[in-house]
Parts: C-alpha cells; sequence; structure tokens
C-alpha cells in the first residue's frame, strides 16, 4: 500500500523568506502526486500535481514542486512567501490518479512571521 | 472544475443517533470519495462510492457504520451511525476528473457528538 510522510508537522518562516515543505512517499511505481492547502475554515485546494514529463511543475500561488524518483520525494517551494500562505499543506499520491482516492500525508502547519 | 455542495456544514449531535451528511455535485461522476478528518489529522479516505454498485471501504471502516448511498451520478450520501465522541470530524465529499486527475472537494461537514 502507499504511504506518504510528511516529516515537518509545523514550520514558521518570516514573511518574504523562501519555503520548502517536504513529502516523501512509498509506493512501488511512480504515482500521481498532489499538493493540497487547507486555509482555516476553507476546503482544500489543488496547488498543483505531478503524473509524468518535467519533473518541476508550477502551481498556482506562486508553488512549484519537484518530483525526485531516486529520494521518492515531491517537495513544495516558494521563493517568497506572503502572510495569506499561512495554512495546512498536504501531499497526497494516488495510484491511479483521478479513479482512486488520495492517500494523504499528515500535513505540515505553516506559520508565517511578521 | 466540479462544484461540491454538503449538508450540513455542521451539526452537534448526542451520542447513540445517526447523522447522514448529503452530498451533491454539479456534473455528473462516475466515482465519489468519503474522506474523514479527525481534529487536527490528516484526511483518511473511508470508501469509494460508484453509482449503480455497492461503495467499497477501506481498512478500519464498515458498512454497518458508515452506510453510503450513490443513486445517481450526481448525489451521494454518508450516514454516520450510532455516533460516539471519537466520531467527532470534518467529513468531506470529493470527486475527480479522471482526464486531469484532479481531485475536487466539498466544504466538509463539521460533526461534533457530545
Amino acid at each position: 500500500a502507499q504511504s506518504v510522510t510528511q516529516p515537518d508537522i509545523h514550520i514558521t518562516v518570516s514573511e518574504g523568506a523562501s519555503l520548502e515543505l517536504r513529502c516523501n512517499y512509498s509506493y512501488g511505481a511512480t504515482p500521481y502526486l498532489f499538493w493540497y492547502v487547507q486555509s482555516p475554515g476553507q476546503g482544500l485546494q489543488l496547488l498543483l500535481k505531478y503524473f509524468s514529463g518535467d519533473t518541476l511543475v508550477q502551481g498556482i500561488k506562486g508553488f512549484e514542486a519537484e518530483f525526485k524518483r531516486s529520494q521518492s520525494s515531491f517537495n513544495l517551494r516558494k521563493p517568497s512567501v506572503h502572510w495569506s500562505d499561512a495554512a495546512e499543506y498536504f501531499c497526497a499520491v494516488a495510484p491511479g490518479g483521478g479513479a482512486d482516492g488520495l492517500t494523504f500525508g499528515k500535513g505540515t502547519h505553516l506559520i508565517i512571521q511578521p | 472544475s466540479a462544484v461540491i455542495s454538503q449538508k450540513p456544514s455542521r451539526d452537534i449531535c448526542q451520542r447513540g443517533t445517526s447523522l447522514t451528511i448529503q452530498c451533491q455535485v454539479d456534473s455528473q461522476v462516475t466515482m465519489m470519495f468519503w474522506y474523514r478528518q479527525q481534529p487536527g489529522q490528516s484526511l483518511t479516505l473511508i470508501a469509494t462510492a460508484n453509482q449503480g454498485s455497492e461503495a467499497t471501504y477501506e481498512s478500519g471502516f464498515v458498512i454497518d457504520k458508515f452506510p453510503i448511498s450513490r443513486p445517481n451520478l450526481t448525489f451521494s450520501t454518508l450516514t454516520v451511525s450510532n455516533m460516539s465522541p471519537e466520531d467527532s470530524s470534518i467529513y468531506l465529499c470529493s470527486v475527480s476528473d479522471p482526464r486531469t486527475t484532479e481531485a475536487f472537494f466539498g466544504q466538509g461537514t463539521r460533526l461534533t457528538v457530545v
């Protein structure tokens, strides 16, 4: 069975600083990979996804993620964070893309310092 | 994209009672998914609901506790039966677009069992 590990439960970053959120997955082949953001009281919003092609994918809100097969990682990055980026971030995998339910990591809570 | 409406958005229920959560999608979809997000935790897939067939439950979830209906391609319900305080969670409905692999989520139903 697939699994997702987000090793950082909380991350604090100063506004304007760069950000990297880590995600490692366990699966026999390359799964479909996703990053979602959940703001307080809000639903889940897809930031970006990867299933093939260029290993550096661009998403919304200035986020990007890089797939590294050798490390089974799909880390999320942003060059300069804004206070509005404070939220919970979830990495997720799906073996069959849209045909399967998602397996989520435990999430990383991002705190932005002024 | 798909727009998903869930009802109720929140409820406070007495232990031992049951609550039925409704999920309405603005387009026809083959597969619908139900997730649970316990307080401060990640999302866990409860079951996959296909129209015209029995729902498929993940390990740890059973039909007697979480019966699901899927009467047509735009609607599904999840019932939380014989509730206990441990069932206090956010329950989310989701659909996926097999063309883009993107999963869309409702706003969730915040359930508190007292």
